[in-house]
């Protein structure tokens, strides 16, 4: 099945450092979502890209859809403490029937 | 402010109970929705799939006759499990697709979250 490589696991940086975090597939996807979830809550979306060498930012956040359409980044800039938590990508395949999740990204701001 | 709405958000019940969640689309007519269960510190597992009006998918492992799934409109989907144990204690999350209106008219590639449901089996 579709596998999604999502690196780092895990990452600790200090307030005002930018972040980077990408996920990478053996299978082509039509659409790339980034999640973030905290401790004890459902994944809220942060962006969602369309399409290949697709370009989004959402307030500090920037994420890029591949043009190989086999990967995505995400880009946090001057984290904050708020920024904590997991970050999740998740693509949808061409049958467009079916999110699969990467591993997800522990992100830890300190202060 | 939330698309997808999933109730309860905890619930505790006993061993050999049934217990329902369910899992709303507030903004958009939901014509997929989909039921994750997640262990801590791990990532979401997809339990089954459903389509407004017919039976859903399960992925492979997953009991069909123990985590029922109805997703008799296009609004509402619920995850009923039977006889419930202590081992199907977790987070269960449901998510929702479709055609959206206002905000999320272009949302039909979007797929939106629910907040979760924690359930303890005792």
């Amino acid at each position: 099945g579709q596998q999604l490589n999502q690196s780092p696991q895990s990452m600790f940086i200090q307030e005002g450092e930018d972040v980077s975090m990408n996920c990478t597939s053996s299978s082509i996807f039509n659409t790339w979502l980034w999640y973030k979830q905290e401790p004890g809550e459902g994944p809220v979306l942060l962006i969602a890209l369309y399409k290949a060498g697709e370009l989004t930012s959402n307030g500090r956040l920037t994420a890029q859809f591949g043009i190989t359409r086999k990967d995505s980044f995400l880009n946090i800039s001057a984290s904050i403490p708020s920024d904590v938590g997991i970050y999740f990508c998740a693509g949808l395949g061409t049958s467009g029937s079916r999110l699969t999740f990467g591993e997800g990204t522990q992100l830890t701001v300190n202060p | 402010g939330a698309v997808v709405s999933q109730h309860p958000s905890r619930v505790i019940c006993k061993s050999g109970t049934s217990v329902k969640i369910e899992c709303r689309s507030l903004d958009f007519q939901a014509t997929t929705m989909f039921w994750y269960r997640q262990f801590p510190k791990q990532s979401l597992m997809l339990m089954a799939t459903s389509n407004e009006g017919s039976k859903a998918t399960y992925e492979q492992g997953v009991e069909k006759d123990k985590f029922l799934i109805n997703h008799a409109s296009l609004t509402l989907s619920t995850l009923t499990v039977t006889s419930a144990h202590p081992e199907d204690s977790s987070f269960y999350i449901c998510s929702a697709r479709g055609v959206g209106t206002g905000r999320l008219q272009s949302s039909g590639n979007t797929i939106y979250f629910g907040e979760g449901s924690w359930l303890t089996v005792v």
